[in-house]
């Protein structure tokens, strides 16, 4: 069955970077793409950025533009989300989600919660 | 950018009740379009793709529709199940979320 497994928990201070992994298994890694999303505590949904399987293309939100960094492994299935320079604010759970243009979100990681403090 | 603007921002509501949630984009497209539901907790499932085509396994009582700058989603009788935040996502241009609308027990 289609699962995307999330890396655990992290705390980071200030000014460090978080990588954070995705693990996909159950259909075919490089057929699909894969959108970050991150939700802080009590808020909505913002989508991070999108990244090809097939070929790696990346496509950011303007807001993270510099800060983001989006890379797959296709020999583990696996796609990696980095952020740097934390900031307070970016102390959100992180999701992955496969993403297959027309039929966007199907299948989700189970969200991976970053904290950002001193 | 593609800006989604979803109201109401809370619903009260009754079991067996219709209800309609609104997404209004601040720019024409034609269907990329999805809505999904969220419990506390969890990741968000999606209910429809592409405006209007419900995802498999979601109940026949939810329904999108609209095109252009005004879409919806209406669950024509409120289940017990259904108590959650909905959002909608654009994916025409990138992708966009609206900011959510709880629906909560009246």
């Amino acid at each position: 069955q289609v699962q995307l497994v999330q890396s655990g928990a992290e705390v980071k201070k200030p000014g460090a970077s978080v990588k954070v992994s995705c693990k996909a298994s159950g259909f075919t890694f490089i057929n699909y793409g894969f959108s970050w999303v991150r939700q802080a505590p009590g808020q909505g949904l913002e989508w991070l950025g999108l990244i090809s399987a097939y070929n790696g293309r990346t496509d950011y939100a303007q807001k993270l533009q510099g800060r983001v960094t989006m890379t797959t492994d296709t020999s583990t299935s696996t796609v990696y989300m980095e952020l740097r320079s934390l900031k307070s604010d970016d102390t959100a759970v992180y999701y992955c989600a496969r993403d297959l243009g027309g039929q966007p979100g199907d299948y989700w990681g189970q969200g991976t919660l970053v904290t950002v403090s001193s | 950018d593609i800006q989604m603007t979803q109201s109401p921002s809370t619903l009260s509501a009754s079991v067996e009740d219709r209800v309609t949630i609104t997404c209004r984009a601040s720019q024409s497209f034609s269907r990329w379009l999805a809505w999904y539901q969220q419990k506390p907790g969890k990741a968000p499932k999606l209910l429809i793709y592409e405006a209007s085509s419900l995802e498999s396994g979601v109940p026949s009582r939810f329904s999108g529709n609209g095109s252009g700058t005004e879409f919806t989603l209406t669950i024509s009788s409120l289940q017990p199940d259904d108590f959650a935040t909905y959002f909608c996502q654009q994916y025409n241009t990138y992708r966009t979320f609206g900011q959510g609308t709880k629906v909560e027990i009246k």
